[in-house]
Formats: structure tokens, sequence, C-alpha cells
């Protein structure tokens, strides 16, 4: 089956870069995303990458994905307080059906 | 653009009353939506696929008559909790898919349901 895993927390300061990891089990997929959940409401797409890119970037987002070891990594560049939030991977599976990772809260401080 | 909207956004029920939640695509058109729920500090569990003009594909474990899911129109999907219970207490989150943009999932911002 599919399993989508990620550690659960994340601390860094404000002005650092916050690394997030997620690693996959189904290589049939054909986009992988990073959705953003801040407390108490929706996910917000941030941005996808498609199976056949290695990099993505866009603005202060930086997206990795080496389908060989089938890990994924969204860096966020100069991370402010703002970014606090829940972070989701996603792997896109047949029918358009979402397999969510566990999330990884993070926690800029100041 | 991609905007899709849940009402309410939350709500308090008594046990064994039903409850219906509103998912819409406010500026594009969704033949597929889907229903999740969410617990506190887990990821997303989904619930069903919801087909514009045929019937939902529920996922394993979720109860149909239960989790009833109406997708009348290409802009609107239901989700009505029938004879709730505490333990249908949650966060429901609902998404559309805009074919527009490469079948991407954009996500509604929740229905806190406490059923008391």
């Amino acid at each position: 089956g599919e399993d989508v895993e990620q550690s659960l927390f994340l601390s860094v300061r404000e002005g650092d870069s916050s690394v997030i990891n997620c690693t996959y089990t189904d290589s049939s997929s054909t986009y992988l995303y990073w959705y953003k959940q801040e407390p108490g409401a929706g996910l917000q797409l941030l941005t996808y990458i498609f199976s056949n890119m290695d990099m993505k970037q866009d603005q202060r987002l930086t997206v990795l994905l080496n389908k060989k070891d089938k890990h994924l990594s969204l860096r966020i560049a100069d991370t402010q307080t703002g970014d606090s939030a829940i972070y989701f991977c996603a792997e896109g599976g047949g029918g358009n059906k979402l397999t969510f990772g566990t999330g990884t809260q993070l926690k800029v401080e100041l | 653009g991609a905007v899709v909207s849940q009402h309410p956004s939350r709500v308090i029920c008594k046990s064994g009353t039903s409850v219906k939640i509103e998912c819409r695509s406010l500026d594009f058109q969704a033949t597929t939506m889907f229903w999740y729920r969410q617990f506190p500090k887990k990821s997303l569990m989904l619930m069903a696929t919801s087909n514009e003009g045929s019937k939902a594909t529920y996922e394993q474990g979720v109860e149909k008559d239960k989790f009833l899911i109406n997708h009348a129109s290409l802009t609107l999907s239901t989700l009505t909790v029938t004879s709730a219970h505490p333990e249908d207490s949650s966060f429901y989150i609902c998404s559309a898919i805009w074919q527009g943009a490469r079948d991407t999932q954009y996500f509604g911002p929740g229905t806190r349901l406490t059923v008391l």
C-alpha cells in the first residue's frame, strides 16, 4: 500500500532555512505536492513537482525530488514567523487521489 | 483563481441530528471533489470521491449511509452527516479538482463539527 512519511516536528530560527523531508512508496505517482495548513484552516497548495523533474524553485521555496530513493524535500529560505504551520507532502495516485504524509509542524522562533 | 469555499465553517449539534456541509468551487467547475476528515494533529483521511452526476465512491471503512454525498452541480458537493454522534466530531475538509490546472486539488477552509 501507499505510505508517506514525514518527521513530526521542526524548529528553526527566523531567517534560517528550513528543510522538511518526506519519503513515499508509490513510484507511479505523477506529481508530488507540498501543502501548508495553518491552525484551524484548510490546506493551501504551496508548490508541486512533476515526477520527471529533480528540482523546482519558486521564490523562497525549493523542492528537491530523488525518485530513486523516493525522497522529496521542501526548503524554505529565510524562514519567517508567518511560515509557522503544518506542512504536508502528498503524492498523486490513480484517479487523482492524493495520499498525504503525516505532516510536519514547523515552528519558527525569533 | 481556484477558490474553494465550505459552509458552515463551524457547527455544533446535538447527538442524533443531521448536519449538512457544503463545498463550492467558486471560480472553476469541478467534476470531481473529495471529502476528507482530519483528527487533531493528524493527517487527512480520504472519506470519499464525489462525482458530479453520479454516485460517490467511498473509501474502505467509511459508511455511505452515514456520510451522504451529493454532487448536484459542477460547483457544489454536499456532505451530510446523518444521526451524528460525538465520535463524528472532527474537522471535515473538501477539495475540488481543477482540470485546467493539471488536475490539481484545491482545498476548502474546512468545517469544524462538534457533536454534543
